[in-house]
């Protein structure tokens, strides 16, 4: 079954450390896209990523940082540098068509401890 | 600043009703819309999208409405269901498919 998949589900972290969160997907989409979830706020995106090699920052990247070496992952590490790391996390993967929605992983929740 | 405006965080309606739910948009380059339903701890998934070059778009009990001029759109979801609870997450997205998002509308259906 093709999908997209985060892990782990659940993550805690320690001050100061830098945590990646994992996403694969097998559906052969060129897009890929992580967002950020708060409480009132929505989905804020973070980085981007059209092409294997090649990202682009989203409205809220400072203090994360990825990597898109392979078409089927896109890693995400968030840094000490972020000052509220603790949220849930979304990953996404599309066709670079625009008519077409994402199609989204289950997430990963993160926890400063 | 937020792009994708959701300005209602909870509606409630009785079961069998219409549900109506509104979002607005600043950016005038977005060029298609779409609605996402969102279970907690789970990704969204794809409701109903629409182009910036139609008004109006059905697919079975709901609909999505364009108001260009406005810079609103709205979602219909008639009759309601209580399998309809959920958030709501409204989303616009331009040329690059990098797809911005409302804060989310939650949606409680009465029995």
């Amino acid at each position: 079954d093709g999908g997209i998949t985060q892990s782990p589900k659940y993550l805690f972290r320690k001050e100061g450390q830098n945590v990646t969160l994992s996403c694969e997907q097998n559906l052969n989409h060129d897009a890929m896209y992580w967002y950020r979830q708060d409480p009132g706020q929505g989905l804020r995106l973070i980085y981007y990523s059209q092409i294997v090699n090649d990202f682009q920052k989203g409205d809220i990247a400072e203090g994360y940082s990825v990597s898109r070496e392979k078409k089927e992952s896109f890693p995400l590490t968030v840094t000490s540098a972020q000052k509220n790391p603790t949220a849930f996390y979304l990953c996404a993967s599309s066709t670079l068509a625009t008519n077409y929605g994402y199609t989204f992983g289950s997430g990963t929740r993160l926890t400063v401890v | 600043d937020q792009q994708v405006k959701q300005n209602s965080p909870s509606l409630s309606v009785q079961e069998g009703r219409i549900s109506i739910l509104n979002c607005d948009y600043t950016n005038s380059m977005f060029d298609y819309f779409l609605w996402y339903k969102k279970y907690p701890a789970e990704g969204p998934t794809f409701l109903i999208s629409i182009s910036s070059i139609k008004d109006k778009n059905e697919d079975g009990r709901f609909t999505v409405f364009l108001n260009k001029s406005a810079k609103h759109l709205s979602l219909h979801i008639v009759p309601s269901q209580p399998g309809d609870s959920a958030v709501y997450f409204c989303a616009a997205s331009g040329m690059r498919n990098d797809m911005r998002f409302g804060a989310g509308t939650r949606l409680t259906v009465k029995p």
